[in-house]
């Protein structure tokens, strides 16, 4: 069974780092993009960034290019998403998402998503 | 490109509602389009793939379609169940960004 399994929900302070994880599981993990979704309170969903994790390609959306990384460990099956300074308006939902094989763009999987609250 | 969903729909059980995803520049026809559906609290999950495919497990009552005159796809829910009620994505791509994600709508069944 193919899972996506994410790291806790975080409370953090402004300013802080943080790096979140989303580990694949029941499938070969190396062989499928794994994206970033971020989905604000009350908001819709947001395409952060995409992994290749055989490779290491990665690429961002503009919106998010230089204000996070995203980076993986094909020894672990896992996947993260670090930010260096975080401010009050990353408070939202993250999930990660598997990219179907192939040329297809659909999202075929999800994890449970992870909360991350930034407050002083 | 954008893509661009009304905020909200409702409809009664039992009847049919279509949800409409517009695209801002470029063909609808020429990327494939996904719906997502999300319960409150949780994860999405895909109820059509490729303009109008249902993975397994989804009833056939989903469907989806494409329409170039208004550069738009829809979602259909036909015999509305209180369990449909829930926020439904439209997702495609171009050439550069993998994923652009309507904004969303809230389906109330009421």
């Amino acid at each position: 069974e193919v899972q996506l399994v994410q790291s806790g929900a975080e409370v953090k302070k402004p300013g802080e780092s943080l790096k979140i994880s989303c580990k694949g599981s029941g499938y070969s993990f190396i062989n499928y993009w794994i994206g970033w979704v971020r989905q604000m309170p009350g908001k819709g969903l947001e395409w952060m960034g995409i992994i290749y994790p055989g490779d290491s390609d990665t690429k961002y959306s503009p919106s998010f290019q230089g204000q996070v990384t995203i980076s993986a460990d094909r020894s672990i099956s896992t996947a993260y998403l670090q930010w260096t300074s975080l401010k009050a308006s990353d408070t939202a939902m993250y999930y990660c998402a598997r990219k179907g094989m192939g040329a297809t763009h659909t999202v075929d999987y999800w994890g449970q998503g992870t909360l991350v609250t930034v407050s002083s | 490109f954008m893509l661009t969903q009304p905020h909200s729909v409702s409809e009664s059980p039992g009847k049919t509602v279509t949800i409409s995803c517009t695209r801002s520049s470029g063909n609808i026809a020429s990327n494939y389009v996904q719906w997502y559906q999300q319960r409150p609290g949780s994860s999405p999950t895909t109820v059509i793939y490729e303009d109008n495919q249902r993975p397994s497990g989804v009833p056939d009552r989903f469907s989806g379609s494409i329409d170039s005159s208004s550069n738009s796809a829809s979602l259909t829910i036909s015999g509305l169940k209180t369990e449909d009620e829930a926020d439904y994505h439209c997702q495609s791509n171009d050439n550069t960004i993998p994923w652009v994600f309507g904004g969303g709508t809230k389906l109330t069944v009421l």
